[in-house]
């Protein structure tokens, strides 16, 4: 089955900073991989699928890249509602799989 | 609206079983996507399982053999039957709806709002 690992798991920034995480397969999963956001207690929400779609709703601060087995979220400048976690996940295979997620923390 | 309610979790003791429903509205559930997700105490997500329009399902290797999806079209519900259940099991489960794109994309962009399984004795 394919993993999926992100880095870092966890990083502290301040509001209007530009902020990266990076979500690595196994192998190649071309660019079938998504991002979604969550805040505590809550279910998660799409934000990038297709690794560089923007989901409809979405803040254009977000935006992905990457293909093959290397992808990267990007927030263009942290805003005070985006201090959540972060999971990326491979739609690639069959068995689907998140990256075990990167906490985003107020610094 | 579409919406996705979750039902059936609950405190089980280990080795015991328990089946999680999730009602879908405003969609049909047979034309859909459907997956389970479960989320352990401060830990990230985990895939659990998919059932496909056709029937086709698959799992985690973690829970293969142990749990089953299905679906009843009469009821537009999911369900995941959960066999000899392990401490690890702990978790809120989530159902959601996968989406498939017209480019030939997945995601998921319906979720539930879950139920908690606690599996301790």
């Amino acid at each position: 089955d394919i993993q999926m690992t992100q880095s870092p798991s966890s990083l502290s920034a301040s509001v209007g900073d530009r902020v990266t995480i990076t979500c690595r397969a196994s192998q190649s999963i071309s660019n079938y991989l998504n991002w979604y956001q969550q805040k505590p207690g809550k279910a998660p929400r799409l934000l990038i699928y297709a690794a560089s779609s923007l989901q409809s709703e979405v803040p254009s601060r977000f935006s992905g890249t990457g293909s093959g087995t290397d992808f990267t979220l990007t927030i263009s400048s942290l805003q005070p509602e985006d201090f959540a976690t972060y999971y990326c996940q491979q739609s690639y295979s069959t068995v689907w799989a998140f990256g075990q997620g990167t906490k985003v923390e107020i610094k | 609206e579409v919406q996705l309610v979750e039902s059936g979790g609950g405190l089980i003791q280990p080795g015991g079983s328990l089946r999680l429903s999730c009602a879908a509205s405003e969609f049909i559930v047979s034309s859909n996507y459907m997956t389970w997700v479960r989320q352990a105490p401060g830990k990230g997500l985990e895939w659990v399982s998919v059932i496909y329009p056709g029937g086709t399902t698959y799992y985690a290797d973690s829970v293969k053999g142990r749990f089953t999806i299905s679906r009843d079209n009469s009821r537009n519900t999911v369900y995941l039957q959960v066999h000899s259940l392990r401490a690890e099991d702990t978790a809120v489960y989530y159902c959601a709806r996968i989406y498939y794109h017209s480019s030939g994309y997945y995601f998921i962009d319906y979720w539930g709002q879950g139920t908690l399984v606690t599996v301790s004795s």
